[in-house]
């Protein structure tokens, strides 16, 4: 079955930085990755989301870019915000609509 | 436009006994998916639910059951609780025509003493 794996596990940056967080998925059949955030006693909130058949989307501070043949994706959060901090996870979708979840990075923004 | 509900909000139960959660999906929504997600981990699939159907199974044992409503709603029973079943319980539903989002309800803390 699918795994995949997420990092940085937690990511410390000042505001008005950038982060990223990478992740990797070992089905090649897996063909949607969504971004979820959650904070802290939230449910998770799908933020973004990318299709196989598609290289990057953007949607204003945040994007999300894939890459079949390595079978990674990225998200990137440009002009960090102190509300930005929060846990976000990555998934795959096996075939089914299953999702396989990373194990989570811990975002921090300092102000 | 109400979105994901779930209920109850928490629940302590003892060790060996059945519990029921339930989850309404957001309006329009007819597929139903629940996760478990243990403290600092992300969430782990439990079954899939559409047309009142359980259409795929992650790796939980058969103590784990569900069931779907005509009105899309849906149930998860777990049976004789064991302390490691303490976790929240997410419910995502999801929009009919092969689309893959999943919007997740706020969840039921389950706590097993």
């Amino acid at each position: 079955g699918e795994n995949v794996e997420q990092h940085p596990s937690t990511l410390s940056v000042q505001e008005g930085d950038s982060a990223v967080i990478k992740c990797t998925y070992s089905d090649s059949a897996s063909n949607y990755f969504p971004w979820y955030k959650q904070e802290l006693g939230k449910r998770p909130q799908l933020i973004i989301d990318i299709r196989s058949n598609v290289g990057e989307k953007k949607d204003q501070r945040i994007a999300v870019t894939l890459n079949k043949t390595a079978k990674h994706f990225s998200l990137h959060i440009t002009e960090t915000q102190p509300e930005d901090s929060a846990v976000y996870f990555c998934a795959a979708m096996e075939y089914g609509n299953k999702l396989v979840f990373g194990a989570g990075t811990i975002l921090r923004v300092k102000s | 436009d109400a979105g994901v509900t779930q209920s109850p909000t928490h629940l302590i139960k003892t060790r060996g006994q059945q519990v029921t959660l339930r989850c309404s999906p957001k309006s329009g929504h007819d597929t139903v998916s629940w996760y478990q997600q243990a403290l600092g981990q992300g969430p782990q699939f439990i079954f899939q639910y559409y047309e009142e159907e359980e259409r795929q199974r992650g790796n939980f044992p058969d103590r784990f059951s569900g069931h779907q409503f005509p009105n899309y709603s849906s149930e998860l029973n777990v049976n004789a609780l064991l302390l490691g079943d303490s976790a929240l319980y997410l419910c995502a539903s999801s929009p009919p025509g092969g689309t893959y989002e999943q919007y997740f309800g706020p969840g039921t803390r389950l706590t097993v003493t």
